[in-house]
């Protein structure tokens, strides 16, 4: 069974830099995509990008000048940094593996990230 | 992007009931649709792929149909256990867009 593990700081200053770091155990990471999506509390679902096992990547434009994913398939884990980050980036952040047949198939817990002083 | 409508926003049904989520899309996606179920302080999880297919292990009352601009989910009858927020996800192009959910509660 694949399992998913979002890890990283649960607080961020303003104008500082998210990092977080998604575990893929139970499968191979690679023949998938992997996704970032995010929730800010009580909204909807934002996909933020992906990363294709190779290192290709897909962003969302709305977020493109501050997003930068990264795969190590050595440790099976992908990587989120999102830059300049404001109050309005406090969310709960998923990561997920992805299928170009089925979407989002496997979903970590999330973690949530809030961007406070 | 792709905007996606779902309607109704909230739902009261009791156990048993038949029910229907429509999803649309401000563009044709073809079939690249996906429904979601989530429950609080849990991540989503997939119940269908494109459109009307039954992601293993999820129960045969969930339903999907419709290509281009206009979907559905359907429960065709609701156990306790079905009541969540539902969304619908085009993956047609990116980014990958949400519908803003649905609320299944309990009348």
């Amino acid at each position: 069974q694949v399992q998913l593990q979002e890890s990283g700081p649960g607080l961020v200053k303003p104008s500082e830099t998210l990092s977080l770091t998604c575990t893929v155990s139970g499968g191979s990471i690679s023949s998938y995509y992997w996704s970032w999506i995010r929730q800010p509390p009580g909204k909807g679902l934002e996909c933020l990008g992906y990363i294709y096992y190779s290192g290709i990547t897909n962003y969302n434009p709305s977020l493109k000048s501050r997003v930068t994913m990264s795969v190590d398939t050595s440790k099976n884990q992908f990587s989120l940094k999102l830059s300049s980050v404001t109050a309005a980036d406090t969310a709960m952040y998923y990561c997920a593996r992805g299928t170009f047949n089925y979407g989002q198939d496997y979903w970590g817990q999330g973690t949530l990230v809030t961007v406070s002083s | 992007d792709i905007q996606m409508t779902q309607s109704p926003s909230t739902l009261s049904a009791s156990v048993g009931d038949r029910v229907t989520i429509t999803c649309r899309a401000s563009q044709s996606i073809s079939s690249w649709l996906a429904w979601y179920q989530q429950k609080p302080g849990k991540a989503p999880k997939l119940l269908m792929y494109k459109a009307s297919s039954l992601k293993s292990g999820v129960p045969s009352r969930f339903s999907g149909s419709g290509s281009g601009t206009e979907f559905t989910l359907t429960i065709s009858s609701l156990q306790p256990d079905d009541f969540a927020t539902y969304y619908c996800q085009q993956y047609s192009s990116y980014p990958y867009t949400f519908g803003q959910g649905s609320k299944l509660e309990i009348k």
